[in-house]
C-alpha cells in the first residue's frame, strides 16, 4: 500500500516550452501533496504545498507562476513548469499524505528528471 | 521545525549493523522523529518514526535518547541495498504536515 506514481520520469524540453508532471496517490486519497526539486548532490528542497481543492502554498524564494500547481482530485496534482529555462532542470519528486492513517507519514513518488535544453 | 545534525558519510560491513546519529538538540515537545532514506535516482522511501519511545519496525530500529536531543537508527543486518542517503527529520505533528531535509548521511555497505 501507499504507492505513489509520477509521469513522466524523466523529460528533455526546449527553453521556453512548459512541462507537466503529474502526481498520483494509487491506493489511497490524499488531501494533501508536497513537490519538492532536488539539484545534483543536494538534498530535497519543498517547493510547495498542494491542498486538494484550493490553492497552492509557496516556500518562500519559489515562483508561484513558474511553478503551476493543480490538485484537482483526492489522488491527482500536477505540476507545470512555465517556460523553461535551463536552470529549470532538477529532478522533481512529490509526496502525498495519507490522510487515513495514524502515523500522519509522507509517501514520496519516484520523481521526475527535468532536462531543459 | 528543530534543525537535525548527521554526519556526511559512514560506513558499514554488509551483515553488520549500521547505526546512523543524528543530533536534534533544539526538539521540542511535540516534534516526532522521522527517518527517510534516498537510493540514488529515487524518491525517499519511509523508514520509522518516533516521539519518546524506541520504536522498531521490519526495515529498522529507532533508539531516541531519553532527553529526546538525539537518536539513532539502526538496520540490524546492513546489506549492500541499504547503500543511500539517510534523511533524519524533526517535525511537529499536524505542523501543515511539512518535511523540511537536511543534508543527510551517505551510507555504504561494503562486502
Amino acid at each position: 500500500g501507499a504507492v505513489v506514481s509520477q509521469h513522466p520520469s524523466r523529460v528533455i524540453c526546449k527553453s521556453g516550452t512548459s512541462v507537466k508532471i503529474e502526481c498520483r496517490s494509487l491506493d489511497f486519497q490524499a488531501t494533501t501533496m508536497f513537490w519538492y526539486r532536488q539539484f545534483p548532490k543536494q538534498s530535497l528542497m519543498l517547493m510547495a504545498t498542494s491542498n486538494e481543492g484550493s490553492k497552492a502554498t509557496y516556500e518562500q524564494g519559489v515562483e508561484k507562476d513558474k511553478f503551476l500547481i493543480n490538485h484537482a482530485s483526492l489522488t491527482l496534482s500536477t505540476l507545470t513548469v512555465t517556460s523553461a529555462h535551463p536552470e529549470d532542470s532538477s529532478f522533481y519528486i512529490c509526496s502525498a499524505r495519507d490522510r487515513t492513517a495514524s502515523t500522519d507519514t509522507q509517501y514520496f513518488g519516484p520523481g521526475t528528471r527535468l532536462t531543459v535544453l | 521545525d528543530a534543525k537535525t545534525t548527521q554526519p556526511p558519510s559512514m560506513d558499514c560491513a554488509e551483515g553488520r549493523a549500521a547505526n546512523l546519529p543524528c543530533n536534534h538538540s533544539t526538539i521540542s515537545g511535540n516534534e516526532y522523529v522521522y527517518w527517510y532514506r534516498q537510493i540514488h535516482s529515487q524518491g525517499p522511501q519511509y523508514i520509522i518514526h518516533g516521539l519518546k519511545n524506541n520504536e522498531t519496525n521490519e526495515m529498522a530500529s529507532l533508539i531516541i535518547t531519553e532527553d529526546r536531543k538525539s537518536s539513532t537508527l539502526i538496520l540490524p543486518h546492513a546489506t549492500l541495498r541499504d547503500t543511500a542517503v539517510y534523511y533524519c527529520i524533526v517535525r511537529a505533528l499536524y505542523n501543515f504536515n511539512k518535511f523540511y531535509f537536511g543534508s543527510g548521511t551517505k551510507l555504504n555497505v561494503k562486502p
